[in-house]
């Protein structure tokens, strides 16, 4: 089965600077990767996602890119605020499912 | 419109007691998950439905049930609870297979 691992586990940042938590996948027919945040006590919720057949894509100070041939993919925040900080998890799915990786806890001091 | 809904969202059972984790969704969704969330372990897949009337193993079945009661429910049973069943249970819902996943606002269960 599919396999993610995600790295750093914990990042700390200052307000203003840019964080990267990067995801590597096992199963070379994944083909969406989504990425959920989820603030203390509450659910994951969506933040962006990418398809296979798609390089990179931004929403506002949010980007991901993939790199398929290397099984890699990365979440790039820039800009950050306070209100960023939380745990952000990234995923690959094939069809049916969704596999986590183990999740990074992104603080961001004032 | 309530999207997903779990019930209860906190539990304490004895090691040996039995309970039903509640789920249900009201976006007309095909799919529907159950996920356990432990420190340090990310999210992992207990059993999934993807579509009314099927269930399939994910990562970590041992220990658990499921049933797709219809389209909206799909209930998540401990038969006989252990302490390593403690953790907070995520249920999900979509309408495109992986894509797009809806979470509920979890259940926290601790098994003493």
């Amino acid at each position: 089965g599919e396999n993610v691992e995600q790295h750093p586990s914990t990042l700390s940042v200052q307000e203003g600077d840019s964080a990267v938590i990067k995801c590597t996948y096992s199963d070379s027919a994944s083909n969406y990767f989504p990425w959920y945040k989820q603030e203390l006590g509450k659910r994951p919720q969506l933040i962006i996602d990418i398809r296979s057949n798609v390089g990179e894509k931004k929403d506002q100070r949010i980007a991901v890119t993939l790199n398929k041939t290397a099984k890699h993919f990365s979440l790039h925040i820039t800009e950050t605020q306070p209100e960023d900080s939380a745990v952000y998890f990234c995923a690959a799915s094939g069809y049916s499912t969704l596999t986590f990786g183990k999740g990074t806890m992104l603080l961001v001091s004032p | 419109n309530a999207g997903v809904t779990q019930t209860p969202k906190f539990q304490v059972l004895k090691t040996g007691q039995s309970m039903t984790l509640q789920c249900a969704q009201d976006m007309n969704h095909n799919s529907m998950y159950w996920y356990r969330q432990d420190p340090g372990m990310g999210l992992r897949l207990i059993y999934y439905s993807a579509s009314e009337g099927t269930t399939d193993k994910g990562e970590v079945p041992n220990g658990y049930n499921v049933s797709r009661l219809n389209k909206r429910e799909f209930s998540l049973r401990l038969e006989s609870a252990a302490p390593s069943q403690t953790s907070v249970y995520f249920c999900a819902s979509s309408d495109q297979g992986a894509q797009g996943y809806t979470f509920g606002s979890g259940t926290r269960l601790t098994v003493v």
